[in-house]
């Protein structure tokens, strides 16, 4: 079966660096998304990985690893603002996405 | 502004009632979707289409149609509501052309069946 797994919630320090992991299993694979979502808000497209390795853009990066189904989303400088749900999607071999129930990132100051 | 729109932004509605959701994208994009989102759950796949003309079921299609009779436009009806099908519905668009198929998302509509 397809299926993503990634950590319901996680709290960390303002300015601190916090790394959210997702472990996915997809019938063929087509890329590997996150994306962010603020409470009662719509999900945002934050990053794409399809080849393995280390995409950084500004102060998020996204790490894929095919071999092992993991990726993992790296949050540095962490602003009060970066408080909301990261939702790990798979893309599988017809490429829909498969989704992860997202990660609850808490911020304290 | 371009994006996608839903409507409504939330509605009450008592279970039997049929009910349609609106989306609308200008982005010219060729695929579209509809998503329920509820607490605890990923993002669940209604029924998607991948170019006008053309539909498919999803995960969770039973009780919804969708159809789509231009590029611009993805309404999604319950014919008989249940207060199953109370939940987050967001709407997306992708195009498959620009390499790596990223879905947009509308703002979504909240809706309550009673």
């Amino acid at each position: 079966g397809q299926n993503i797994d990634q950590p319901t919630e996680m709290t960390a320090t303002e300015g601190a660096i916090v790394q959210i992991n997702c472990t996915y299993q997809t019938s063929g694979f087509n890329g590997l998304f996150w994306y962010q979502q603020h409470a009662g808000e719509a999900p945002t497209f934050l990053s794409y990985n399809v080849l393995d390795g280390l995409e950084e853009k500004g102060r998020f990066s996204s790490f894929l690893s095919r071999s092992k189904g993991y990726s993992y989303l790296l949050l540095k400088e962490l602003q009060m603002k970066d408080s909301a749900s990261y939702l790990c999607a798979g893309m599988d071999s017809n490429y829909q996405l498969i989704w992860g129930a997202g990660t609850k990132l808490i911020i304290k100051p | 502004i371009a994006g996608i729109t839903q409507a409504p932004t939330s509605q009450i509605l008592a279970a039997g009632r049929r009910m349609t959701l609106r989306c609308t994208q200008d982005m010219r994009h060729n695929a579209m979707y509809w998503y329920r989102q509820d607490l605890g759950l990923g993002l669940r796949l209604i029924h998607y289409s991948n170019t006008a003309g053309t539909t498919g079921k999803g995960e969770v299609p039973d009780g919804y149609s969708v159809s789509r009779a231009n590029t611009d436009d993805f309404p999604l009806t319950l014919a008989s509501a249940v207060p199953s099908q109370t939940s987050v519905y967001f709407c997306a668009s992708s195009e498959p052309g620009d390499g790596t198929d990223t879905q947009y998302f509308g703002p979504g509509t909240r809706l309550t069946v009673l």
